[in-house]
């Protein structure tokens, strides 16, 4: 059974400075996704990573994937407020047209 | 284009009420998901659908829950009868084969 954790679970930073969320998971996935969502809104697809070492890049989100580390992480570089928002990492235990199964998510605030 | 469209946006019935949301995807998707958003539990799979057919209900957490898919553009989602624990949101996704999973606006459910 997968299972997929991220951390943190909270984050609160300031505008213009960088970090990083971290996604792991348990067992094999055949790939991993990134979503947004907005307080009472649905889940946007930001990234899906097919293999090892891929690297995706969106404005200031960049997200890879460490196959071997089972390790993927959402990077955010100078930070502004309209990234606050809650950032999901999801795997697919089964691969292929399988269901989603999901980290708790990381809660971002971003304090101007 | 139109993405997922779901059906009510908003629920409130009284405990033992039957409750049946209702799903479209986007068209020329074949798969289908439906999720399940609480606090408590985060983002949970229940069940999901590959050219109609059900795949994986592993997540339907009683008999109390059933879903359909009768044809490639539309399924339902029934609670019968509903209690108080099962007020969340509950969100249908639909995807091309192994792709990206687009989700709809999600339905609130209150159970009172």
């Amino acid at each position: 059974e997968l299972k997929v954790e991220q951390n943190p679970l909270f984050l609160s930073m300031q505008e213009g400075k960088n970090y990083t969320i971290y996604c792991n998971y348990s067992t094999t996935s055949d790939r991993l996704y990134w979503y947004r969502q907005d307080p009472g809104k649905s889940l946007e697809s930001l990234f899906v990573l097919l293999s090892n070492g891929a690297v995706k890049q969106e404005g200031r989100l960049m997200a890879s994937l460490d196959t071997k580390a089972r390790l993927s992480t959402l990077h955010i570089t100078a930070a502004v407020h309209d990234l606050s928002a809650t950032y999901f990492c999801a795997g697919n235990p089964g691969g292929g047209a399988d269901g989603l199964t999901f980290g708790k998510g990381t809660h971002l605030i971003i304090q101007p | 284009d139109a993405g997922v469209i779901q059906s009510p946006r908003h629920e409130v019935t009284e405990m033992g009420q039957e409750v049946t949301l209702r799903c479209k995807p986007i068209s020329g998707h074949n798969s289908l998901f439906w999720y399940r958003q609480t606090m408590m539990r985060g983002l949970e799979l229940l069940i999901y659908f590959n050219n109609n057919v059900p795949i994986d209900d592993s997540g339907m957490p009683e008999d109390r829950f059933s879903a359909k898919m009768p044809n490639a553009s539309f399924s339902t989602l029934k609670i019968q009868p509903s209690e108080p624990r099962d007020s969340a949101v509950y969100f249908c996704a639909s995807s091309l084969s192994s792709g990206v999973q687009y989700f709809g606006p999600g339905t609130r459910l209150t159970v009172t």
